[in-house]
């Protein structure tokens, strides 16, 4: 079964400096690969996702992440931070869904909070 | 505007009582889901609709159920609410088929208090 490990549960950073977020997925076959961010009491939005082609990905609001299949890796990147930037971050993997057809449902990692000073 | 829309937003419900979450989306998508979020935790999938077809996750309490009675709509029923069934409940769609490369759209939630 496919798995995501968030290993940082919480991160503080200055407004300005630059982040990453790191994640790491267990997964037999090609990952899909997302970040989502998650305001307090809000549903998911989609940063960013990597399903083939090239390995470092452009998200909205200024961030990227970049696949490593030999790390199994997917770290989330962003040069400089802003402070609406505090968040709940979500990294989730696409295993395939069940019968009828080829969605795929995601299983996420326990999330890392970001908190930005000012 | 909003493509996923999830009602009541907060809903409160006496212990054993049995309550309903319904969702709507307005964007055709073939692919429903429910995840469970319960605080500080990650969203954790109950179960999805490709079309008609429920799949159910294999941990999901019988206590946890769906309709879908067309394409736009979704409801969560949860039969006898305990205290630990207290969390944010996420409807999500997508577009299933074709190699599927497609974004899953999130609601805003509704969260579930149980008195």
């Amino acid at each position: 079964a496919q798995s995501v490990t968030q290993p940082d549960i919480h991160i503080t950073v200055s407004e300005g400096a630059s982040l990453e977020l790191r994640c790491n997925y267990s997964y037999g076959a090609t990952p899909y690969l997302f970040w989502y961010v998650q305001s307090p009491g809000q549903g998911l939005q989609l940063l960013l996702k990597y399903f083939s082609g090239d390995t470092l990905v452009q998200g909205i609001k200024g961030f990227e992440a970049e696949f490593k299949r030999s790390q199994s890796s997917f770290n989330l990147r962003k040069p400089s931070v802003h402070w609406s930037d505090a968040a709940e971050y979500f990294c989730a993997v696409g295993a395939a869904g069940g019968s009828g057809g080829s969605n795929y449902k995601l299983t996420f990692g326990k999330g890392t909070l970001l908190t930005v000073n000012p | 505007d909003a493509m996923v829309i999830q009602n009541p937003r907060y809903q409160v419900t006496q212990f054993g009582k049995p309550v309903t979450l319904s969702c709507s989306q307005t964007l055709n998508h073939n692919v429903m889901y429910w995840y469970q979020q319960k605080s500080s935790q990650a969203p954790k999938l109950l179960f999805h609709y490709y079309d008609k077809d429920f799949n159910n996750e294999a941990d999901t309490p019988d206590n946890f159920q769906s309709r879908r009675p067309n394409t736009s709509f979704c409801f969560l029923d949860i039969r006898s609410p305990g205290l630990g069934d207290a969390a944010m409940y996420l409807c999500a769609t997508t577009r299933g088929g074709g190699g599927s490369g497609n974004t899953i759209y999130f609601g805003e939630g509704s969260w579930l208090t149980v008195v």
